[in-house]
């Protein structure tokens, strides 16, 4: 199984901030990694296919960047509705697997 | 927009059989997506448990594969999931997904539905 491994765990910032989140895959994914943003009590929401293809709807301070075994979610100047908690997953090869969560905290 | 939603039963008692379903609306079920289980126990991370594609190909999770079954209901538009001999490890939020075909990944959920593993 491919392991993917998101830094930090969780992290405190400000409404204004610009906020970084690594996710590092096990072996090479190609482009094949997904982020998603989930709320508490709430389902997932996809945010971003293909590293760095924003799904329909989301803001544009919103990105993705990376390719092979790197990968990293930057959102520039935080909202007070960006706070939750983010999911990175690869889906290059089965099983399809999931980063443990990144959450992102109001300082 | 495709919507889903999901809807079981209840608790289920362990060893026993825990079976949800996912009602499809908005597009139909029999177009070239992957129609997927994805799990989370309460206050964890996010399992995938497995996809079907209306061709009635499936991939399971390996941690899960002998326990589990994912099936189509074309005429009625849904998908279900079935997860026998259940323990209360297996208790969470089950949430159903779809994922268009290609590199594209999963564009849209269900509000999940809590299940409960107790006797």
């Amino acid at each position: 199984d491919i392991q993917m491994t998101q830094s930090p765990s969780s992290l405190s910032a400000v409404v204004g901030d610009r906020v970084t989140i690594t996710c590092r895959a096990s072996q090479d994914i190609s482009n094949h990694l997904a982020w998603f943003q989930q709320k508490p009590g709430k389902a997932p929401k996809s945010l971003i296919y293909a590293a760095s293809s924003l799904q329909s709807g989301v803001p544009s301070r919103i990105s993705g960047s990376g390719s092979g075994a790197e990968f990293s979610l930057t959102i520039t100047s935080l909202q007070p509705e960006d706070f939750a908690t983010y999911y990175c997953q690869q889906y290059y090869s089965y099983p399809i697997t999931f980063g443990q969560g990144t959450r992102l905290e109001i300082k | 927009q495709v919507q889903l939603q999901e809807s079981g039963p209840g608790p289920v008692k362990p060893s026993g059989t825990l079976s949800l379903t996912c009602a499809v609306s908005g597009g139909s079920i029999s177009v070239g997506n992957w129609w997927m289980w994805v799990r989370q126990p309460p206050g964890k991370g996010l399992e995938w448990i497995g996809e079907m594609y209306p061709s009635g190909s499936t991939h399971y999770n390996p941690s899960l594969r002998s326990r589990v079954n994912i099936s189509l209901d074309k005429p009625k538009n849904q998908f279900s999931l079935r997860l026998s001999s259940v323990t209360a490890a297996d208790t969470a939020i089950y949430y159903c997904a779809k994922k268009p075909s290609g590199i594209y990944s999963i564009d849209s959920w269900g509000q999940g539905s809590l299940v409960t593993v107790s006797s």
